[in-house]
């Protein structure tokens, strides 16, 4: 069956704009979490939903960063008023659900880079 | 503070040289580490979860062992197609929640 998709792939873009960024998780999995991935760096916990549970929002750096997963399935990150430091891999991941037996499956990414 | 600690950050191997991988923590209310590997341009993938201390887990070369501080990564007579970024993370108890904190990563290359 098809794995975790995110679009775009590479997104450019200038200092100041604002991108959103697509995840679209395997069918069936309750449970979907944003990582950011810069050089260098570990990754990131930013945000994850578990089904109709109010978002875990406490890895957001800031208030520019927002998500939302719309019926429970596809996901959006946005990034308002862009800045260098946001350019990073972003990273998708869902699984079926919170418990620690419950391996997370990961998208490609979205490499997103800020002029 | 919670942390996760990989070393080395870098290791090239010979084809068929043995060695290990470290990923030290430091966090309260552990609930799994879990062994990731990740290919240039690729999510990571899903290799081993590990619950409690002395557990052990193998696949093909690879065998994860946990302690209380630290877990391995053995790699058994290497291959060039092993060559990759190997991510370990843990999952433990935040306020309410759940958080997962990741390591660096060791990124290992065998050399034919």
């Amino acid at each position: 069956g098809a794995g975790v998709s995110q679009s775009p792939s590479n997104k450019v873009t200038e200092k100041g704009k604002d991108v959103e960024l697509r995840c679209d998780p395997i069918s069936g999995h309750t449970a979907l979490y944003w990582y950011r991935q810069s050089l260098g760096q570990g990754l990131e916990f930013l945000i994850y939903f578990q089904g109709n549970s109010a978002p875990d929002k406490s890895g957001l750096p800031s208030d520019r960063f927002s998500a939302e997963r719309t019926g429970g399935s596809v996901s959006t990150l946005t990034i308002q008023r862009t800045q260098q430091e946001d350019s990073a891999v972003y990273l998708c991941a869902s699984s079926l659900g919170t418990q620690i037996y419950n391996e997370q499956f990961f998208g490609p990414g979205t490499r997103l880079t800020v002029l | 503070e919670d942390q996760v600690t990989q070393s080395p950050e870098a290791l090239r191997l010979q084809e068929g040289e043995s060695s290990s991988l470290n990923c030290s923590y430091t966090v309260s209310g552990l609930r799994g580490l879990f062994w990731y590997r990740q290919d240039p341009g690729k999510g990571p993938e899903f290799l081993f979860t590990l619950y409690s201390a002395g557990e052990e887990k193998e696949k093909e070369r690879l065998k994860a062992t946990l302690t209380k501080k630290e877990s391995f990564l053995h790699i058994t007579a290497p291959k060039p197609e092993d060559s990759a970024t190997y991510l370990c993370a843990v999952q433990a108890k935040g306020s309410g929640t759940y958080k997962y904190i990741f390591g660096t990563g060791t990124r290992l290359k065998v050399l034919a």
